[in-house]
């Protein structure tokens, strides 16, 4: 059974600063992985998508990338602004099904 | 164009109950996906939509929930006799289909959710 995992639960840091949020997926036999943000009171929105043949994907500030054989994926965010506070969800989609399987999420506070 | 929508945002019902919650896709999706996100659970899938069918249901947790789809656009998913653990944000996501039968490349795009309160 997939189970996901990201570390940290929370971060704080500076305006500024690069950070890496991580995921981890017990199950290499994925589909995809797709990295969203969930601001509070609100719906999910999609950052990056990436297929298991890819190694990563990018979208201006932030770079995500997947190693499939060792099970994890990294969300790197550069130079870090406060729109970016949010909770940030990981979730990998199987290889023989249709579902997405979540992880906790880390919740991301940007100080001015 | 118009994102997934979802109504009613809020819904407070007492216990024993029956709610419809409903979801609009984005024009032209014909993948469809209803998730449940609970305090201290995280997100759990619901049942996948190809189309009106349902492939997938596996992720309903009683026969208490159920749901449709017409036309290949809206989804309703149904709660009978409601109990205070449905209590949770209910999310609807759609997606494009790359093939015929199974599985999207592409993004699956969600709805603002359904917050249900079981009282």
């Amino acid at each position: 059974k997939q189970e996901v995992t990201q570390i940290p639960a929370a971060l704080s840091v500076p305006e500024g600063e690069n950070l890496v949020l991580n995921c981890s997926f017990t199950d290499s036999a994925i589909y995809n992985l797709q990295w969203f943000r969930q601001d509070p009171g609100k719906g999910l929105t999609s950052l990056l998508l990436i297929q298991s043949s890819q190694r990563e994907q990018t979208s201006g500030r932030l770079n995500a990338s997947l190693d499939k054989s060792s099970g994890r994926s990294t969300l790197y965010i550069a130079a870090s602004q406060p729109g970016d506070s949010a909770t940030y969800l990981c979730a990998v989609r199987g290889d023989s099904n249709y579902q997405l399987i979540w992880g906790a999420g880390t919740k991301l506070i940007i100080k001015p | 164009g118009a994102g997934v929508s979802q109504s009613p945002s809020n819904k407070v019902t007492e216990k024993g109950k029956d709610v419809e919650l409903r979801c609009d896709p984005i024009s032209g999706h014909t993948a469809l996906y209803w998730y449940r996100q609970s305090l201290g659970q995280g997100l759990e899938f619901l049942i996948y939509f190809q189309g009106n069918s349902a492939p997938d249901k596996s992720g309903l947790p009683s026969d208490r929930f159920s749901a449709e789809r017409t036309g290949g656009s809206v989804s309703t998913l149904t709660i009978q006799r409601t109990q205070q653990e449905d209590s949770a944000v209910y999310l609807c996501a759609s997606s494009l289909e790359g093939s015929a039968w199974r599985r999207t490349t592409d993004t699956q795009y969600f709805g603002p959710g359904t917050r249900l309160t079981v009282l």
